[in-house]
Formats: structure tokens, sequence, C-alpha cells
């Protein structure tokens, strides 16, 4: 089956460390994204990346980190810099060409901060 | 630049009772429209889309019409049920970018 995959499910991070959130897709999509979700709020983007190897900036990049080095995969890193981590983290992907088309979402990773 | 208003939640309603969902947006061009629905704990799934004016997007009994006079694509259904208990999420995206511009979601809950 095609789909978008994120682990781990739910991750638990102490102050001050670092952590990278997976997300993987079989759609053969060229755009991903990354999105970050409040309780009671809606979507915000951090990151998106239209190409393997480029990425750009989203409205909330600050304190984040991604890679895309493989047109499947594109992990997420919450740096120590972000100052309010806890959140939804939710892992997108589309087709770049043609006219604008679905956006699929994997389940999401509910990060907290002990 | 884009963007997407919604009508704020939450929604709570009967079983059976008709919903719609005000959904309003600015866009340049003429964009495509999305509803997505997002369950508990889940991520979101694409609900109904339409991709050009006087459109009807519809799935499982929900119903939206792209109207570009007034700039709007409500979301309808004519019959709840308790399973439809969900935050929906109203989004476009234009013919120029890349990236889709969603609004802040309204919360139903659907009472037995």
């Amino acid at each position: 089956d095609g789909g978008i995959t994120q682990s781990p499910k739910y991750l638990f991070r102490k102050e001050g460390q670092n952590v990278t959130l997976s997300c993987e897709q079989n759609l053969n999509h060229d755009a991903m994204y990354w999105y970050r979700q409040d309780p009671g709020q809606g979507l915000r983007l951090i990151y998106y990346s239209q190409i393997v190897n480029d990425f750009q900036k989203g409205d909330i990049a600050e304190g984040y980190s991604v890679s895309r080095e493989k047109k499947e995969s594109f992990p997420l890193t919450v740096t120590s810099a972000q100052k309010n981590p806890t959140a939804f983290y939710l892992c997108a992907s589309s087709p770049t060409w043609g006219p604008p088309d679905t956006q699929y979402f994997g389940p999401g990773t509910r990060l907290t901060v002990l | 630049g884009n963007s997407v208003t919604q009508m704020e939640g939450p929604v709570t309603l009967s079983e059976e009772a008709f919903l719609t969902i005000n959904c309003t947006y600015t866009a340049t061009g003429y964009p495509s429209l999305f509803w997505y629905v997002q369950y508990p704990g889940e991520g979101l799934q694409l609900l109904l889309k339409a991709t050009k004016a006087d459109d009807k997007g519809s799935n499982k009994g929900f119903e939206a019409t792209y109207r570009k006079e007034t700039t709007s694509f409500h979301l309808e259904k004519g019959s709840v049920q308790v399973s439809d208990s969900a935050v929906y999420f109203c989004a476009l995206k234009d013919n120029y970018g890349q990236n889709f511009v969603f609004g802040p979601g309204t919360r139903l809950s659907v009472l037995p």
C-alpha cells in the first residue's frame, strides 16, 4: 500500500536535547511538508521541500532543521533552540507538477518535552 | 496573501441533524479548494475537493460547492452521525505556489 509513515507515534524529550522525527513516503511525490499543530489550533508550516536536496523555510522554521537527501524521506530535527516544542507534528506530501493536487498526510508524531 | 477563514467551533449537534460549516477564502487567481477531516490522534484525511468554480465535491454524504462569487466553500451534510465527530479543516492551493493554506479547523461533536 502506498502512503506516508511517521515514527515514532509518541516521543518524549528532555529539555536541551535534539530529537529527529522520521517521515517516509512511497507515493513517488516530489513535494514534502512538515506542519506543527497545537491543541485547538490549525496547522502551521515549518519547512517544505519541492525536490531532493532542496528545501525552504515555512512560517515557523526557527528551532527546526530538515534534510532531503532522498525523494522518499524528509526527517525533521527539533533542536534545543525551539523554545516550546511540545506539539503534534504532521508530515505530508503531494505531487509537484500539474494542477494543484491533494496533500496526503501521515498519522503524526506527538512530541512532549519533559 | 492567501488565507482561509472558518466558522469557530466547537459545533455540537444531535445525531441526524443538518450540518453546515462555513469556509471563505482570499486568494489570487482560481485556487483549488479542499476539506480535510482529522479524527482524534490522527493525521488529516482528504474529505472532498473542487478545482474550479461551480464544482461540487462530495464524499460520505458531505458536500461543498465552489462559489467564486462569494469566495466560499461551505461544508454540508444532511444527517450527521456520531462517527462524524472530528475536526474539519478547509484549505486552498493556488495555481502559482506549491503550498497549501489551511483554516484553523472546526471541531464537530455529534451526540447520540
